[in-house]
């Protein structure tokens, strides 16, 4: 059983749309984490991190994490198309999640 | 500062061989993960050394490998190529200051393993 699921998408957005991802994870230990943006071909970088309940943000990205519900999600406000690759999730321990495509049409 | 450097970036082999791969991380970052990335698995962690001692390891066989010099280079050898071997190949450094919770990871290019 994977440890940590995320939806692979592709999830589609209109450009200036809210994307929203999300991911859910098993560890109940897992204390922070992490979300990289991986484009074709490219490595992955990281966007943010976050380790508290609640709400993180950082320009148009805001990271949630409700560990109650073993839960942590993603959104990106006023997407873009240089937005479009794909989300990767990872708790500390860096199993990372499938990852989502988004998708930013313009 | 310099980024993570992996080389080679690509590399060729035929079943049966050994491959060798390296990371070079930045500056002061103590901790090198590898990682193995294909389309139909993702990204799976292998293992992870920090101070010349493996930390943390992943699902793999006993034929994937790796090491830490005390410069904390890092080398990721493969014995006994299968075709299935064929990813890129992600290594990513870490500062490793405080709590590891905390330690965000930065990667490399990747090598892209090709097994004929």
């Amino acid at each position: 059983q994977k440890e940590v699921e995320q939806n692979s998408g592709p999830l589609s957005v209109p450009e200036g749309a809210i994307a929203s991802l999300n991911c859910t994870y098993s560890d109940r230990g897992s204390q922070s984490f992490f979300w990289y943006r991986q484009y074709s071909g490219k490595s992955p970088e990281l966007i943010m991190f976050i380790y508290s309940n609640g709400d993180k943000e950082d320009g148009r990205f805001t990271a949630q994490l409700n560990k109650a519900s073993q839960y942590v999600s993603l959104l990106i406000r006023d997407s873009q198309p240089s937005d479009s690759a794909t989300y990767l999730c990872a708790p500390n321990d860096m199993r990372f999640g499938a990852g989502t495509r988004l998708t930013v049409k313009p | 500062k310099a980024g993570v450097t992996q080389t080679p970036r690509y590399l060729i082999k035929t079943r049966g061989q050994q491959v060798t791969l390296s990371c070079s991380p930045i500056s002061g970052h103590r901790s090198v993960s590898w990682y193995q990335q294909t389309p139909g698995q993702g990204l799976q962690f292998l293992f992870e050394y920090f101070s010349e001692t493996q930390r943390n390891k992943g699902n793999f066989p006993g034929r994937f490998s790796g090491r830490q010099f005390s410069n904390s280079r890092s080398e990721m050898n493969v014995s006994t190529l299968e075709l299935g071997d064929s990813a890129l190949y992600l290594c990513a450094s870490s500062p490793s200051r405080g709590p590891p919770s905390y330690n965000e990871q930065f990667f490399g290019p990747g090598t892209r393993l090709t097994v004929l």
